[in-house]
């Protein structure tokens, strides 16, 4: 069965400081890769998502991922944080060529905190 | 204003007694799905439905019903809460399916089972 890991449980950085949230899969293909970001009391909100095509997407809010294939890996970086940008992010994984496109896994959450 | 409604935020019960948690969209949109997030365990869904009239389980559907009977409303029914279902928990809906369509999620309800 697939997997979704999120190594880090809880990051915290400095405001203009540099970001990467980890995130790994499990799957024998390429599956749709996904990150959302909660902020506080509130749902979900997707930053970027990627299938096929440039292995480094760009997603709102300044934020982009690679996907790295032979590391199973989708990490989200940002080059310099904002305070605002504390929350939690999830990372999630959807299995493809499936008939129906019906379930998105969601990874155990990174939360971040922004020191000002 | 797109969005995905659901009520209560905030919801207080005892074991047992039956409770329904509503959710709306005003999105016109096909696909609406429920999640529980627990600390430590990310988002996992309850039940899901591709279109009116259709649903289907998700990874923890146990104790929990829906019904799809309006493309624009999606409840989650507990017949007979228990503790272990003391949860935060997320509708969502999108365009056509959560692969090709992002999904939208309602701010929550933050559900305690005593």
């Amino acid at each position: 069965a697939q997997s979704v890991t999120q190594p880090d449980i809880h990051i915290t950085v400095s405001e203009g400081a540099s970001l990467e949230l980890r995130c790994n899969y499990s799957y024998g293909a390429t599956p749709y890769l996904f990150w959302y970001v909660q902020s506080p009391g509130q749902g979900l909100q997707l930053l970027l998502k990627y299938f096929s095509g440039d292995t480094l997407v760009q997603g709102i809010k300044g934020f982009e991922a690679e996907f790295k294939r032979s590391q199973s890996s989708f990490n989200l970086r940002k080059p310099s944080v904002h305070w605002s940008d504390a929350a939690e992010y999830f990372c999630a994984v959807g299995e493809p060529m499936k008939t129906s496109y019906d379930k998105v896994i969601f990874g155990p959450g990174t939360s971040l905190s922004v020191i000002p | 204003e797109a969005q995905v409604t659901q009520n209560p935020r905030y919801l207080i019960t005892v074991t047992g007694k039956k409770l329904t948690v509503t959710c709306s969209q005003n999105m016109n949109h096909e696909y609406m799905s429920w999640y529980r997030q627990d600390p430590g365990l990310g988002l996992r869904q309850i039940y899901y439905s591709m279109n009116v009239e259709v649903t289907d389980k998700g990874d923890v559907p146990e104790g929990y019903k829906v019904s799809r009977k309006e493309k624009r409303n999606f409840p989650l029914i507990l017949e007979s809460p228990s503790p272990n279902q003391t949860s935060l928990y997320f509708c969502a809906s999108s365009l056509e399916d959560p692969y090709n369509s992002p999904l939208h999620f309602g701010n929550g309800t933050r559900l305690t089972v005593t």
